[in-house]
């Protein structure tokens, strides 16, 4: 079975820095691109950060490049997401997803709060 | 603001059929044959209803399904249930600098 669980999540001050993490299991991890997907309360979905099998390229939305980093571990099965220099609209529930090839999403983890607030 | 426009909201009785637009450009919709949609409930994760605009995961029911004309997408759901109730997205490979974009989401209403 498929499972992605994510971790790291919390209350942290404006400017402050976060790491949250992704475990998988049930499936090839490293043959597989991964993404960080975001939902702010009562809000939409955004897609914040995709890496590649080996980690080799990665692509992140506008509003995050230059304070969020995505990075993998492939030995352990895990995916990660450096957040610096945090900003209130950064307050969302963080999902970590396997992709398909087709830019779709077919496993979601149940996702980890980030509350950036002083 | 999304990128992609779907409706805020739709309603439809048990056993009806609804339809969910998902408007973008040639950018990502019209030019390119992945879109997805999603299905959330509140508190829940999101979860993978078509991928390649009409394609289902296996164990996704037949009531669903897909289809696009030009840079408008679609997600009919036929025999509403009251399971159906939720959130719906559609998402789409874009060529903007961002990567994947998604729709503002719909709420269905099961009357």
């Amino acid at each position: 079975e498929v499972q992605l669980v994510e971790s790291g999540g919390g209350l942290v001050q404006p400017g402050g820095s976060l790491r949250l993490s992704c475990a998988a299991s049930g499936f090839t991890f490293s043959s597989y691109w991964v993404t960080w997907v975001r939902q702010a309360p009562g809000k939409g979905l955004e897609w914040v950060a995709n890496i590649k099998q080996d980690g080799s390229e990665m692509y992140y939305v506008d509003s995050v490049k230059g304070r969020f980093t995505i990075s993998r571990d492939n030995a352990k099965n895990s995916l990660f997401l450096q957040m610096n220099s945090l900003r209130a609209e950064d307050t969302a529930v963080y999902y970590c997803a396997r992709r398909r090839g087709s830019y779709c999403f077919d496993y979601w983890g149940q996702g980890t709060l980030v509350t950036v607030s002083s | 603001q999304s990128a992609l426009t779907q409706p805020a909201s739709v309603s439809g009785s048990p056993g009806q059929s609804i339809t969910i637009s998902c408007t973008g450009t040639s950018s990502d919709v019209g030019g390119y044959n992945y879109v997805s949609w999603y299905q959330q409930h509140p508190g829940k994760a999101p979860k993978l209803l078509i991928y390649e605009v009409s394609n289902r995961p296996s164990g996704v029911s037949n009531r669903f399904s897909g289809s696009k004309s030009d840079n408008t997408a679609s997600l009919t759901i036929s025999g509403l249930q009251a399971e159906d109730e939720a959130d719906y997205y559609c998402s789409s490979y874009s060529t903007t600098s961002t990567l994947v974009v998604f729709g503002g989401g719909t709420k269905l209403t099961v009357l």
